[in-house]
């Protein structure tokens, strides 16, 4: 199985702040890399889909880089709705799909 | 608008059965592969299974043998069989439409419902 790795597991930061997570693969996955956004108990919402396209809807705060082995997510200007906890997801070994551990975004 | 509403969860014993169902409305429900994936009380996200629109289906080895994923397409669902339940199968399970987009990802959502498997 292709193992997802994020880091940091969570993080402080305040509202205007830049905020950028990674996401590191065990194997390479090309461009196979998703992020969602969970806020608490609310499903997951998909924010950035093949590395570095923006889905429908999404503020352009959000953007997403990387393809091989490392990947970020980064939050260009932190809004309040913002402070989520964040998960990547890698589908290159279609069907068996993995995502990250998590990384916890907190208000400092 | 997409809507995807599951069902069937609640609290069953260690060894016990349940049976999620996933309404789904708002699109083709045919024409899309579906994904049951959960999550543990604090915990991250884990696939759990999937289903093509032919019916193919796929299954992670921690619920493989055990789980069983069906839909009914002229009804509009999706089910989730579990046998064998043991307590790690404690979760929030959440169906999700599959797309294909350069990539396989989750572009909408149900609500989750919450299986607890304790004696």
């Amino acid at each position: 199985d292709i193992q997802m790795t994020q880091s940091p597991s969570s993080l402080s930061a305040s509202v205007g702040d830049r905020v950028t997570i990674t996401c590191r693969a065990s194997q390479s996955i090309s461009s196979y890399l998703n992020w969602y956004q969970q806020k608490p108990g609310k499903a997951p919402k998909l924010l950035i889909y093949a590395a570095s396209s923006l889905q429908s809807g999404v503020p352009s705060r959000f953007s997403g880089s990387g393809s091989g082995t490392d990947f970020t997510l980064t939050i260009s200007s932190l809004q309040p709705e913002d402070f989520a906890t964040y998960y990547c997801q890698q589908s290159y070994s279609n069907p068996s799909i993995t995502f990250g551990q998590g990384t916890r975004l907190e208000i400092k | 608008e997409v809507q995807l509403v599951e069902s069937g969860g609640g609290l069953v014993q260690p060894g016990g059965s349940l049976r999620l169902s996933c309404a789904a409305s708002g699109f083709t429900f045919s024409t899309y592969d579906m994904h049951w994936v959960r999550q543990a009380t604090g915990k991250g996200l884990e696939w759990v299974s999937a289903i093509g629109t032919a019916g193919d289906t796929y299954y992670p080895g921690s619920v493989k043998g055990r789980f069983t994923i069906s839909r009914e397409n002229a009804k509009n669902s999706l089910y989730l069989q579990m046998n064998s339940l043991r307590a790690e199968d404690t979760a929030v399970y959440y169906c999700a439409r599959g797309a294909e987009m350069a990539t396989i990802l989750f572009d909408y959502w149900g609500q989750g419902t919450l299986v607890t498997v304790s004696s």
